[in-house]
């Protein structure tokens, strides 16, 4: 079974809207990343959370972590069509294996003008 | 700064013909190197990863192999392909020591037919 659930698998969002992508696991999570992908290229880094309870922001891009490090969220304020693609989270599941990550299985975004 | 490059960009390659997939970084010495997977729909599959030159680890039996020639150097082989073996390939980097994030390079388009 999937060690990261991502939810929902896809969205599709009116522009200017808000949205919340959810990324689980029944594991204590070492290290969370946060990446989007666009079709067919490279996975580009957004943030990165390691504390319980952590937040943080980049430009209308929330990341948070929550306090038993098991779940973090994304959210996006304001959606724009740049913001479209797919977006994975990653962890490292034990401690000290952070830098072997597992993936979820990434969330398509759609944002429509 | 750090670069990571991959080659080729896309490939269409018959069933049971060799498969050779390079990745160099530049800009870092001694990275941790890693190869992903990723199927249509799916999030990233880890094949192998690398901690030095020589040093491969394996994480899921299948039909390709890697190689770490030289410190900036990770190359993905295959004997022989399968139609099992078409995706997207990407490689990572990471700098050893703590909770750094992995830099992806742009990935490999294989087609196998």
């Amino acid at each position: 079974s999937q060690e990261l659930e991502q939810s929902p698998q896809s969205l599709i969002v009116q522009e200017g809207k808000n949205l919340t992508i959810n990324c689980t696991s029944s594991k204590t999570l070492y290290g969370l990343y946060w990446y989007k992908q666009k079709y067919g290229e490279g996975l580009i880094f957004l943030m990165m959370l390691q504390k319980g309870g952590e937040e943080k922001s980049h430009e209308k891009i929330t990341a948070k972590l929550d306090e038993k490090k098991q779940q973090s969220s994304l959210h996006i304020t304001a959606s724009q069509p740049s913001h479209a693609g797919i977006y994975l989270c990653g962890a490292g599941l034990f401690s000290g294996s952070a830098r072997q990550l597992t993936f979820g299985s990434g969330t398509q975004l759609t944002v429509l003008p | 700064s750090q670069t990571i490059h991959q080659w080729p960009a896309t490939l269409v390659q018959p069933v049971g013909s060799p498969l050779s997939l390079e990745c160099t970084v530049e800009g870092t010495s001694n990275p941790n190197l890693y190869w992903y997977r990723q199927a249509a729909g799916r999030g990233l599959q880890l094949l192998f990863y690398s901690v030095g030159i020589g040093q491969i680890s394996s994480e899921v039996p299948q039909n390709l192999s890697a190689s770490r020639p030289q410190d900036r150097q990770f190359i993905l082989s295959s004997k022989k392909l399968l139609l099992s073996d078409s995706g997207f390939y990407l490689c990572a980097w990471v700098q050893d020591g703590g909770y750094n994030e992995q830099f992806f390079g742009p990935g490999t388009r294989l087609t196998v037919l």
